[in-house]
């Protein structure tokens, strides 16, 4: 298994700021995956981070909107960039042990 | 695309109660299934992991079923207890990726 942290844990932010999410995990990973959950909503994958490469990004999210670093195998950074309110929501990142996905406590964001 | 969808969105059952959530995705090549639960202002929490080899998967009181063919999932919680009382989450992994594709949940309170 695995232990994941995330910083901040919640936080409000104001319109047109920028907001960096850090992922800590106990072991090294090969994958990290960041997933966003909008309210009322189920999880949605943003991007695929692999350490040593650019991050890969599912449709609808582009990587200037949410840059994504990956200097490790056991840390990753999420930036959600020029927020809007559309843009509140849990950020999770997670990994993947055995077949099994494993998620961090979430960040929850909301944006003014 | 796959879709995955959980019934009932919501469901009370006094303790004890024995109940089944249900899950059910549209394309049936996949490479496993999952069930979370998700506390308020935590994260995820996996509880069962099923391959697509296999039919079901039991931890404790809980018991996860698999038919791939028909694309439905079900959770079974025996003797229900308030500590039970949180929205349980499906979620498909499809053959050849690692993208998790989530349902909305099914919330769930025990009363006691």
């Amino acid at each position: 298994s695995a232990v994941i942290s995330q910083k901040p844990s919640r936080d409000i932010c104001q319109r047109g700021t920028s907001l960096t999410i850090q992922c800590q995990v106990d072991s090294q990973v090969t994958m990290m995956f960041w997933y966003r959950q909008q309210p009322g909503q189920s999880l949605t994958l943003i991007a695929t981070a692999n350490q040593g490469s650019e991050a890969t990004y599912e449709s609808g999210f582009v990587i200037d909107k949410f840059p994504i670093s990956r200097p490790n195998l056991t840390f990753s950074t999420l930036t959600v960039s020029n927020m809007s309110p559309e843009d509140s929501s849990i950020y999770l990142c997670s990994v993947e042990f055995s077949d099994t996905q494993y998620f961090g406590p979430g960040t929850r964001l909301t944006v003014l | 695309k796959q879709e995955v969808t959980q019934i009932p969105a919501a469901l009370s059952v006094p303790e004890g109660e024995n109940l089944v959530l249900n899950c059910s995705f549209t394309d049936s090549a996949i490479y496993n299934l999952q069930w979370f639960r998700q506390d308020p202002g935590k994260g995820l929490t996996s509880l069962l992991l099923i391959q697509s080899s296999q039919r079901e998967q039991t931890s404790g009181r809980l018991n996860a079923s698999l038919d791939k063919s028909s694309g439905r999932s079900t959770l079974y919680i025996a003797a229900s207890q308030p500590g039970d009382s949180a929205t349980y989450l499906c979620a498909v992994r499809g053959a050849g990726s690692y993208q998790l594709t989530f349902g909305k949940g099914t919330k769930l309170s025990v009363i006691p």
